[in-house]
Formats: structure tokens, sequence, C-alpha cells
């Protein structure tokens, strides 16, 4: 039972490349979010999946799109990167209120 | 959306001594509030978290108190050992599961 899961662990983009960070969770779980942590920001929610084939912006989804492939992945791509969007990027999954963290990928954007 | 305010942003005590950290929030529908520790370079884990049926909650070392009508909640960490040294977020639901969370407060404990 792995929890969840992110790839990759670290990441360097160059300005307007893109790409995709996946996620998986292997608890059945119904509701997925993807989150991205700033120095002295907290977490903050970039988009979340309530279940399966839905998904909803939070409160800084621009620049952002996402993916909820199936009950088990959301992905979250970039599409033009800006260095505005160096960050640590967590997805995390929950079947009711408590949330489940993955271990974060470390994005960098020159 | 939710606002959730947390203080201190930084926390210094002595090895054996007590930590408290407060936390306020705006949405009066808020009704899970959850707190996680998050060590350098790992992800945030849950350590407690209160309902809003419930006034406080204990578990060994650590507890949360919630006073609703003040919209505010705080952690309180009793005889803190060096392991206790990390960054401690706040949040608080809003939209059904969705979370706001704190800025976060670094508490390091000093031998």
């Amino acid at each position: 039972n792995a929890g969840v899961t992110q790839t990759p662990k670290f990441q360097v983009l160059k300005t307007g490349q893109s790409m995709t960070l996946q996620c998986a969770q292997d608890m059945n779980h119904n509701s997925m979010y993807w989150y991205r942590q700033d120095p002295g920001m907290g977490l903050r929610l970039i988009y979340y999946s309530a279940s399966e084939g839905t998904t909803d912006k939070g409160e800084v989804p621009n620049g952002y799109n996402v993916s909820r492939l199936n009950k088990r992945e959301f992905s979250l791509r970039l599409e033009s990167a800006a260095p505005s969007q160096t960050s640590v990027y967590f997805c995390a999954s929950s079947e009711t209120t408590q949330q489940f963290f993955g271990p974060g990928t470390r994005l960098t954007v020159l | 959306g939710e606002n959730v305010e947390q203080h201190p942003s930084t926390l210094s005590v002595q090895e054996g001594d007590s930590a408290v950290i407060k936390c306020t929030y705006s949405d009066s529908a808020s009704n899970y509030f959850p707190w996680y520790k998050q060590e350098l370079g790992k992800r945030p884990q849950l350590i407690i978290d209160i309902r809003s049926n419930v006034g406080e909650k204990k578990d060994q070392r650590i507890a949360v108190t919630l006073n609703k009508t003040a919209k505010h909640f705080s952690l309180h960490i009793t005889e803190t050992q060096p392991e206790d040294s990390a960054v401690y977020f706040c949040a608080a639901t809003f939209n059904d599961y969705k979370l706001s969370f704190g800025a976060g407060t670094t508490v390091t404990v000093r031998a």
C-alpha cells in the first residue's frame, strides 16, 4: 500500500516549456487535490477533483490544467512554464475530510 | 473562500516547555480543522484534527481547542522534545472537503 505517489521528484524547466506532473493513489479515494507550497504562504489549492470525471478550480488555477484520468490518477499540466511557477507541488487524496499527501515535486523554472 | 490566519510564524521553545500555535478562520460554515506537521523536505502529515461539534481533543502531548463563536482554534504541544521541531500548519474546510491552510509556524525546540 504505497498511499499517494508523485513523479517526478525534481524537475528543472526553461520558461515556456511544458510538462505534466503525475499523481496516483491506491486508497480508493474519490477526491484528489493539487497544491503548491511557497515559502511563507502555506499550501494553496490549484485544482481539485471531487470524483472521477469531475475537476474544479481552486485558489490559484491560472497557468495550470488538470486531468482526472481514472479514480487512481490525477495529473497537473503546465502548458507554458513561467518562473512564478517555481514551487513545490503536492498531490493529496481523501475519502471524506482527512487528506493524505504525496511526497511532492520540486519544480524550478528558469 | 475561507481565510485562515496563523500565528506566530516562528516559535522557539526550550525543551520541556509548552508550545502554542493559534489560528483564526473566516467561514462560519467550516466544520473540520486539521493540524499538519511538516519536517524539512517531507510531506505534510496529519497530527490531530477536531470537528466543529467538539471543543477540545487530546492525543498524548498534543491537544487542540476550538472556539466556534470566536472562530479560532489552537494547537498545544506539552513537554516539547527536539523531534517536535518542524513546520506546523492549521487548516479549515470550505465548500465540503476543500481545505484552506494557514501560512505555517516554524517551531524550533532548543535542547
